[in-house]
């Protein structure tokens, strides 16, 4: 089965400081993606990418960058943290376009980032 | 812009027995997928079903049914059975027709399962 592994379960950073949120896919899906999750709002999009150095955003980029440097790995960047970025962050990947009977995410387990 | 609505944020439900969770959601797409995910304390999303919105028959999955009602954008989670393996954070999601992976998801219901 396809496995998604982002690199850190918990994490405690401090306002100001730079983060990054690391994730891979092991079956060379085209599409990746960051979420959010918060109580009561669910998960909402950050950024995704359908290609390696290919970006676009999602619905709420403020605060946080990404890159696709390699097809396998995807990662979130926040620039200067923030307290209201304290949150749980999902990684998700998908094979790409066309028609899937199938079709699904493939989530990690999710980092807890607290900023402090 | 698409929205998808959970009204329940809490529902019980005793093993064995049957629970339906709402869902309803707000587009001007015709065609577009909906799901329902699960989420246990492990934080592992799981899809647990999946309806195509050209689709009129209800998917089913095991003991997981939909009630699709695409007039009244609709789309409700019926589990029958319930285990206490059920247990977790259920989430209803929707996305456009060719927007893979783009899902835009409701604040979910936590369902727990008593013995």
């Amino acid at each position: 089965d396809v496995k998604v592994t982002q690199s850190s379960r918990y994490l405690v950073k401090r306002t100001g400081e730079k983060v990054f949120l690391e994730c891979v896919q092991d079956m060379d899906h085209e599409n990746m993606f960051w979420y959010r999750q918060d109580p009561g709002l669910g998960l909402r999009l950050i950024y995704f990418s359908y290609d390696v150095k290919m970006k676009e955003k999602g619905d709420i980029p403020e605060g946080y960058s990404v890159s696709r440097e390699k097809k396998e790995r995807f990662s979130l960047i926040l620039e200067s943290a923030s307290t209201n970025q304290t949150s749980m962050y999902l990684c998700a990947s998908h094979y790409g376009t066309g028609a899937a009977t199938n079709e699904k995410l493939f989530f990690g387990s999710g980092t807890q980032l607290s900023v402090l | 812009a698409q929205t998808v609505t959970q009204s329940q944020p809490e529902m019980s439900v005793q093993e064995a027995e049957t629970v339906t969770l709402s869902c309803t959601y707000d587009t001007s797409e015709n065609n577009y997928y909906l799901f329902w995910y699960k989420q246990p304390p492990s934080r592992q999303m799981i899809l647990v079903i999946r309806q195509e919105a050209y689709k009129q028959q209800n998917a089913t999955e095991n003991r997981f049914s939909v009630n699709f009602q695409k007039a009244a954008k609709s789309f409700s989670l019926k589990i029958s059975d319930s285990q206490l393996g059920d247990t977790a954070m259920y989430f209803c999601a929707f996305r456009p027709g060719t927007s893979y992976g783009k899902l835009t998801f409701g604040q979910g219901t936590i369902l727990t399962v008593h013995p």
